[in-house]
């Protein structure tokens, strides 16, 4: 079992639709929770960071962890066919200081006019 | 500007080659990664570097050696290349240590490497 698992997809939705995406990992030692977009033929960007359990909003993308379930969530309001792209979760440990994040596998979403 | 690049961005080459990657940031970061994407999409740590010293080894075949001559510069070099070796290779970079003074998890990814090997 991977240590962070996360719906392959593809996830079809219309413009303008409220999309939901999901983590679930096993470490419970992990703090940091990062979602990432890429873009096709593209290398991953940070798109949302948050800090232990909670809410985090920007713009037309809120981020929720709840730590108690092992589970973090990403909800993009109107979406629009630009949000076309795969969406990885990653997350990390505090380390000595050092990074070391763990990545899902990655969930596509299509995004149609 | 470019923040992280890559050279070169397409590499195909054929088995029991040897190969170089080479990975230059801008951002004055001291810390600088190499991933490994399959073709699924999974994205796997495989080494950093934290002002030029290896920090993270991920289990990764004896054949792949980093090397990092400068904290703006890290390359990877790939012996006897494989077909399984085939992926997008990502270089990434983030700083320590905030302007807040607290540890960051940020981290900035490059172009991407797309090696084929046949």
């Amino acid at each position: 079992q991977k240590e962070v698992e996360q719906d392959p997809g593809p996830l079809s939705v219309p413009e303008g639709a409220i999309v939901s995406l999901n983590c679930t990992y096993s470490n419970s030692a992990f703090q940091y929770f990062m979602w990432y977009r890429q873009y096709s033929r593209k290398g991953p960007e940070l798109l949302m960071y948050t800090y232990s359990s909670g809410n985090k909003e920007d713009g037309r993308f809120t981020a929720q962890v709840d730590k108690s379930s092992k589970y973090i969530s990403l909800f993009i309001r109107d979406s629009q066919p630009s949000d076309s792209a795969t969406y990885l979760c990653a997350m990390s440990a505090w380390n000595t200081g050092f990074q070391k994040l763990v990545f899902g596998t990655g969930t596509r979403l299509l995004v149609s006019p | 500007d470019t923040a992280v690049s890559q050279t070169p961005k397409y590499l195909v080459t054929q088995m029991g080659n040897d190969k170089s990657i080479k990975c230059e940031q801008n951002l004055g970061h001291d810390t600088m990664y190499w991933y490994k994407q399959d073709s699924k999409k999974f994205l796997k740590i495989m080494f950093s570097y934290n002002n030029k010293e290896l920090i993270i080894n991920e289990t990764v075949p004896n054949r792949f050696s980093p090397k990092s001559p400068d904290k703006a510069h890290l390359n990877l070099h790939i012996n006897s290349l494989e077909l399984g070796d085939s992926a997008v290779y990502f270089c990434a970079s983030s700083p320590t240590v905030g302007t807040s003074g607290r540890l960051v998890y940020e981290q900035y990814f490059g172009p991407g490497t797309r090696l084929t090997v046949t």
